[in-house]
């Protein structure tokens, strides 16, 4: 148990559908780092939030989008859905976003675009 | 580009049988990690490598970083079933100074009883 959970654990959606997937990171844990895992391979970094504000993006397009709450929690966005957008997401915390931190990991969403 | 290679990309062994798996770049990374994820749950650290050259053990599992700060490579001894998984290394993604990584495509294990 990492102490990090997300919702749903599974999503079906059809193409162009619009969805949003939610992180509830450890209490106290200022950043969250969102990752996409297509079957077969390992996570790429989508982007990171510290303290509410993105610091930092992968090389994903701008209809995937997030938000980071004070409560600790954060939401991953998707607009315009593609059929290669079917992954498992997920989504990481960390006390700190410095050089070492260790992230904990949530269980992921799997999300099928048909 | 900062690409992590892993092989092999499938293992699958008898229980009590060693194994090595390699984490290869062209790129020198500060620092290399290594994850276990099993079905329906997210990657756990297990280690992270930060010299030259350096070695640590974590019972049976026993984890290289290579001189040159380019390679990493994990040997378990005497596999067990518990040790099946997909194990992912991950290093600094580059140019970034915090803890966002980049992640090689993993090697999946299978110990059979």
């Amino acid at each position: 148990e990492t102490g990090v959970t997300q919702s749903p654990t599974h999503l079906i959606k059809t193409r162009g559908q619009q969805v949003t997937l939610r992180c509830s990171s450890q209490s106290g844990h200022n950043t969250v780092s969102w990752y996409q895992q297509a079957l077969g391979q390992g996570p790429q970094f989508i982007f990171q939030y510290y303290r509410e504000e993105e610091n930092g993006r992968g090389n994903f397009p701008p209809r995937f989008s997030g938000l980071q709450f004070p409560n600790y929690s954060s939401e991953l966005n998707v607009n315009a859905l593609e059929l290669d957008d079917s992954a498992l997401y997920l989504c990481a915390s960390s006390l700190e976003q410095g050089f070492g931190e260790t992230q904990y990991f949530g269980p992921g969403t799997r999300l099928l675009v048909l | 580009t900062q690409l992590l290679e892993q092989s092999p990309q499938f293992l699958s062994i008898q229980e009590g049988e060693n194994l090595t798996v390699y984490c290869n770049s062209s790129s020198v990374f500060s620092s290399l990690q290594w994850y276990r994820q099993e079905p329906g749950e997210g990657p756990v650290l297990l280690v992270t490598v930060v010299t030259g050259g350096e070695v640590k053990k974590l019972k049976r599992l026993t984890f290289q970083f290579g001189d040159a700060r380019k390679d990493s490579s994990l040997h378990i001894t005497a596999a067990q079933p518990g040790d099946t998984g997909l194990y992912l290394c991950a290093g600094p993604l580059k140019g970034n100074a915090g803890n966002m990584l980049t992640f090689g495509g993993g090697t999946r294990l299978m110990v059979k009883p």
